[in-house]
């Protein structure tokens, strides 16, 4: 059974830069799409980016330029960067591995089987 | 960007009531439709895969149908614990993977 935690500080201040990290056990850290999803109180879900094993990444349009997802192998660990952040950043940060969808030689994220608990991070002086 | 919208955004219903949410896609997307469930301070938890495929260990009144662009999750004879939000997830544009904006289930 594939495990997955969160782990970062939970209180940012204001154009800093929020960095959280997710270890995963129990299971083929290369099989699978690892992601960052976060969900603002009170509000839906809402999905950042991911990374591949190989170091391939994807990143939602709208955080492209603040955003970076990272993997370290060795350590089976994958991590969010998001840089100058504002109150709006202010989130519980799910980390999520998505299975692997493969046709025509190509492999893409499908769903979403395994969630960390997830972590709070607000934004704020 | 594909978007995806629910409807109800929120559904009060009775136990062994019969529950049905929809999710449309504002193009076709196949089959690549997921549904997950929310608990209050919970994380998701993945309910329907690929608009219609059970996962093992999820209650069988659980199921889902639907391909293209129209989905829909249905909970037969609701049960207390099932009281939630649903959130459907589209995993078919590589570029930008989206949710529906979610339906809470209330239990009267």
């Amino acid at each position: 059974q594939v495990q997955l935690q969160e782990s970062g500080p939970g209180l940012v201040k204001p154009s800093e830069t929020l960095s959280l990290t997710c270890t995963v056990s129990g299971g083929s850290f290369n099989s699978y799409f690892w992601s960052w999803i976060r969900q603002p109180p009170g509000k839906g879900l809402d999905w950042i980016g991911y990374v591949y094993y190989s170091g391939s990444t994807n990143y939602n349009p709208s955080l492209q330029s603040r955003v970076t997802v990272s993997v370290d192998t060795s350590k089976n660990q994958f991590s969010l960067k998001l840089s100058s952040v504002t109150a709006a950043d202010t989130a519980v940060y799910y980390c999520a591995g998505a299975t692997k969808y493969c046709g025509g030689g190509n492999c893409s994220p499908g769903y979403f089987e395994y969630w960390g608990q997830g972590t709070l991070v607000t934004v704020s002086s | 960007e594909i978007v995806l919208t629910q409807s109800p955004d929120f559904q009060s219903v009775t136990p062994k009531e019969k529950v049905t949410i929809t999710c449309r896609a504002s193009q076709s997307i196949g089959s690549r439709l997921h549904w997950y469930q929310q608990k209050p301070d919970q994380s998701p938890k993945l309910l329907i895969k690929y608009a219609s495929q059970s996962i093992s260990g999820v209650p069988s009144r659980f199921s889902g149908s639907g391909s293209g662009t129209d989905f829909t999750l249905t909970i037969n004879s609701l049960e207390a614990e099932d009281a939630a939000t649903y959130y459907c997830h589209q995993s078919s544009s590589l570029r930008l993977m989206t949710f529906g904006q979610g339906t809470k289930v209330e239990i009267k």
